[in-house]
């Protein structure tokens, strides 16, 4: 059973840079798939940040590339998430999830909460 | 960016009944269209991808329809456990992109 599982802190204060990490079990990611970053604000919809290969290939929302990094790390079997010069906008539940080649999220984290305030 | 309109913003249904849920694309994206279920508090699940095909262990009364910029979700005899918050999401051109949302309500 593929489980994906958000890890970082809760409070990003503005300007500086949020930090996530997905830990993935249940499925090597060196196997294959491409693994994403998704956000909700809070109430809202979903929006892409982007999604990374386990080779190392990155997509990014043209939205946020200026601001986001996406890596892996397949000895940790996790994938991981920077976001800089955060502000309140960027608050919002962060959840990783698998992503098929073909573009849609098959298996999701359970999301975690990140607050933008000082 | 491709955007996703979804219609009706919130469904008033009774249980037993059937819904339909409509997504619409701004320009063609081929049969490359997912849907998900949101409950409060909770990750979307996966319930469609290529526009109808079922996801691994998603009842049969969730039937995906649609190509190019329309769409549908077809829930039969709907179960109280199906009351939640629908999304669309293309897939076809980077940024994938999801629509607002449709909120299944009990009526």
């Amino acid at each position: 059973q593929v489980q994906l599982k958000e890890s970082g802190p809760g409070l990003v204060k503005p300007s500086e840079t949020l930090s996530l990490t997905c830990a993935v079990s249940g499925y090597s990611i060196s196997s294959g798939y491409q693994w994403g970053w998704i956000r909700q604000p809070p109430g809202k919809g979903l929006e892409w940040i982007g999604s990374i290969y386990h080779s190392g290939s990155t997509y990014y929302n043209p939205s946020l590339k200026s601001r986001v990094t996406i890596s892996v790390d397949t000895s940790k079997n996790q994938f991981s998430l920077k976001m800089s010069s955060v502000t309140a906008a960027d608050t919002a539940v962060y959840y990783c999830a698998r992503r098929p080649l073909s573009g849609y999220c098959d298996y999701w984290g359970q999301g975690t909460l990140v607050t933008v305030s000082s | 960016e491709i955007v996703m309109t979804q219609s009706p913003a919130t469904l008033s249904v009774s249980p037993g009944e059937g819904a339909t849920l409509s997504c619409r694309a701004s320009q063609s994206v081929s049969s490359n269209l997912a849907w998900y279920q949101q409950k409060p508090g909770q990750a979307p699940r996966l319930l469609i991808y290529g526009a109808s095909t079922r996801a691994t262990g998603i009842p049969a009364r969730f039937s995906g329809s649609g190509s190019g910029t329309e769409f549908t979700l077809t829930i039969s005899s709907l179960q109280s456990e199906d009351f939640a918050v629908y999304y669309c999401q293309q897939y076809n051109n980077w940024p994938y992109t999801f629509g607002q949302g449709t909120k299944l309500e009990i009526k």
